[in-house]
Order: structure tokens, then C-alpha cells, then sequence
């Protein structure tokens, strides 16, 4: 149980085009969703708390207008990357908050923005 | 906010010797969680021990917290070639209470060579 599906797991795209990934919780029920990113051999960062709902809550520094996050259903949680430029490229990854505050992780979505 | 960090950095071991390592972090807590990343892919929950608790086991693991010293440890005992991964501590919570966001360390990465 407490599978979390990341789609794509790899996208290419050309500068300027935006991008959306998704992330399912498949067997469990999840209110609140959290999206990271990740540089080579560096820690998660989080970019921002996805609340089914409601908006969502954005850390410092993050552009809300640059990622989009829809939370629309209590299973899928989706992040666009709008106009999307090289320095975005970096490897995305979900989680949802399932039973006993574990977050359960998708297994992220590397993107190349060329 | 807190922040984990784990040394070493980087650990290099042989098949059935133990592998420790270790996480600091600053502020209060509710709990912290050790989590496994193989190369490219997604987080993998391992333990999750409580800020009452002080030890916590699971198959090979032993997990410690230290709250005096803001402390915590993840011991792998008969390391395995397929341990080889990175490893993050997490910490969630404090004061003021939970809001299930986690505050990931830089991680160790582990070799464990046949």
C-alpha cells in the first residue's frame, strides 16, 4: 500500500514551452501533497506545502506564478512549470502525506529544459 | 527553521560491516525520519522515532535521537551490496505543531562494496 505515481518521469522541452507533472496517491487518500526539487547529489528542497482545495502554501524565494499547483482532487496533485527556461532543469519530486505523517514519495520527474 | 545534516557526506564500507551515520539538527522537533534514495529515483521511508522516544529498530536498522544534543543516528548492521544508496534524515514539527512539512539533511551517501 501507499504508492505515490510521479508522470513523466523524464521530460525534454524546448525553452519557453511549460510543463506539467503529475502526482497520484493510488491507494490512500491525501489532503496535503508536497512538491521538491532536487540538484545533482544535493538535499530536497521543498518548494512548496499543495493542500486539496486550497491554494497552495509556497516557500520563500519560490515563484507561485512561475510553478502552479493544482491540487484538485484528493489523489493528484499536478505542478506546472510555465515558460520554463534552462535554469529550470532539475529532477522534481512529489510526496503525499499518508497514515502516521509518513510522506510517501513519487519517484520524481527529471526535467531538461533545452 | 531546522535543518539536517548528516556527516559523513560520503561512506564506503564492505559487504557485511555496519554502516553509521549520522544527523544534527537545530531546532525543536516532533519527530525525524531517516529516508533511502537510490540514484535518479524517489525517497523511500525507513523509521520514523518520535522526539519522546530515544531508539528505535527495524529488520537491520537502529535508529537513535538525542534531543539534548539534537542528534540522531542510523545504524545499518550486515551491510549489503544493495544498501548502496543515499541516505537523508528529515525532521518535522516543533514548536507551534505540526504541518507535516519535513526539513531534509544534505544526506550520506553509501557504498557498499561486494
Amino acid at each position: 500500500g501507499a504508492v505515490v505515481s510521479q508522470h513523466p518521469s523524464r521530460v525534454i522541452c524546448k525553452s519557453g514551452t511549460s510543463v506539467k507533472i503529475e502526482c497520484r496517491s493510488l491507494d490512500f487518500q491525501a489532503t496535503t501533497m508536497f512538491w521538491y526539487r532536487q540538484f545533482p547529489k544535493q538535499s530536497l528542497m521543498l518548494m512548496a506545502t499543495s493542500n486539496e482545495g486550497s491554494k497552495a502554501t509556497y516557500e520563500q524565494g519560490v515563484e507561485k506564478d512561475k510553478f502552479l499547483i493544482n491540487h484538485a482532487s484528493l489523489t493528484l496533485s499536478t505542478l506546472t512549470v510555465t515558460s520554463a527556461h534552462p535554469e529550470d532543469s532539475s529532477f522534481y519530486i512529489c510526496s503525499a502525506n499518508g497514515q502516521g505523517n509518513i510522506q510517501y514519495f513519487g519517484a520524481g520527474t527529471r526535467l531538461s529544459v533545452l | 527553521s531546522q535543518q539536517g545534516e548528516e556527516d559523513p557526506q560520503a561512506l564506503s564500507i564492505q559487504e557485511g560491516e555496519n554502516a553509521t551515520m549520522n544527523c544534527s539538527y537545530k531546532t525543536s522537533i516532533n519527530n525525524l525520519q531517516w529516508y533511502r534514495q537510490n540514484s535518479g529515483r524517489g525517497l523511500v521511508h525507513l523509521i520514523l522515532i518520535r522526539s519522546n522516544e530515544r531508539e528505535k529498530h527495524s529488520g537491520r536498522l537502529r535508529v537513535t535521537l538525542d534531543t539534548s544534543k539534537k542528534s540522531s543516528s542510523l545504524l545499518i548492521t550486515a551491510s549489503r551490496a544493495a544498501d548502496t544508496a543515499s541516505y537523508f534524515c528529515a525532521t518535522e514539527g516543533g514548536s507551534g505543531g505540526s504541518n507535516y512539512k519535513l526539513t531534509f539533511g544534505k544526506g550520506t551517501l553509501l557504498t557498499v562494496n561486494p
